[in-house]
């Protein structure tokens, strides 16, 4: 079935420093690619999504292009800030559902 | 607007007992999902509804699990008996999607019950 493997955390970084989570997909079709983000003790929010072959989303800074020919979505950011600490879920939706990868944890220091 | 509102937030409970988790959508959202969080199996939909409807429950693990919609504001997610594997936080969320979209749109997800079951 479709799934969706992310980079292990926690990523450990700097402030201002450049950040980049990976992510890959496994789908038979054409599936919809969100990055989630979840702040401590709270829900998941949508932090960005891209619905075709070779598009980018973007929000806060982040990006991420849907590259069909590595099945990848990888999460990016120029200069990551101590606000950015939280766990980051790469998903796929699978026709009637979303499909959430493990999260990626990230820490943020001054 | 509120958001998605989960009560309680932290739920202990003994092996055994009867659990309830409950979960009022975004007002006018057509679609509501709950979901589990553990850190061995991360974030699992169990079943999600439109207009009420519940429209995919394969991911509710057994029969101790059962969710309702009686009405477009209010859910219920009922375990009864709970059992230590059960212990998790459970997330509710909801999007506007009409019926065969809802997954295209975006979710908004409650804060979540933490549940620990003894």
């Amino acid at each position: 079935g479709d799934s969706v493997t992310q980079m292990e955390g926690p990523v450990t970084l700097s402030e201002e420093a450049f950040l980049t989570i990976n992510c890959t997909y496994t789908a038979t079709g054409y599936p919809s690619l969100f990055w989630y983000v979840q702040y401590p003790g709270e829900g998941l929010q949508l932090l960005l999504k891209a619905t075709k072959a070779d598009d980018k989303g973007s929000n806060k800074g982040f990006e991420a292009t849907y590259r069909k020919e590595t099945t990848s979505f990888h999460l990016e950011k120029g200069s990551v800030q101590v606000s950015d600490s939280a766990v980051y879920f790469c998903a796929l939706r699978d026709t009637d559902k979303l499909i959430f990868g493990t999260g990626t944890r990230l820490q943020v220091f001054p | 607007d509120a958001g998605v509102i989960q009560s309680p937030r932290h739920e202990v409970t003994e092996m055994g007992q009867e659990v309830t988790l409950r979960c009022k959508p975004i007002s006018g959202h057509n679609s509501l999902f709950w979901y589990r969080q553990t850190m061995m199996r991360g974030l699992e939909l169990l079943i999600y509804f439109n207009n009420n409807v519940p429209i995919d429950d394969s991911g509710m693990p057994e029969d101790r699990f059962s969710a309702k919609m009686p009405n477009a504001s209010f859910s219920t997610l009922k375990i009864q008996p709970s059992e230590p594997r059960d212990s998790a936080v459970y997330f509710c969320a909801s999007s506007p999607g009409a019926s065969g979209r809802a997954v295209q749109e975006t979710q908004y997800f409650g804060p979540g019950t933490r549940l620990l079951v003894l």
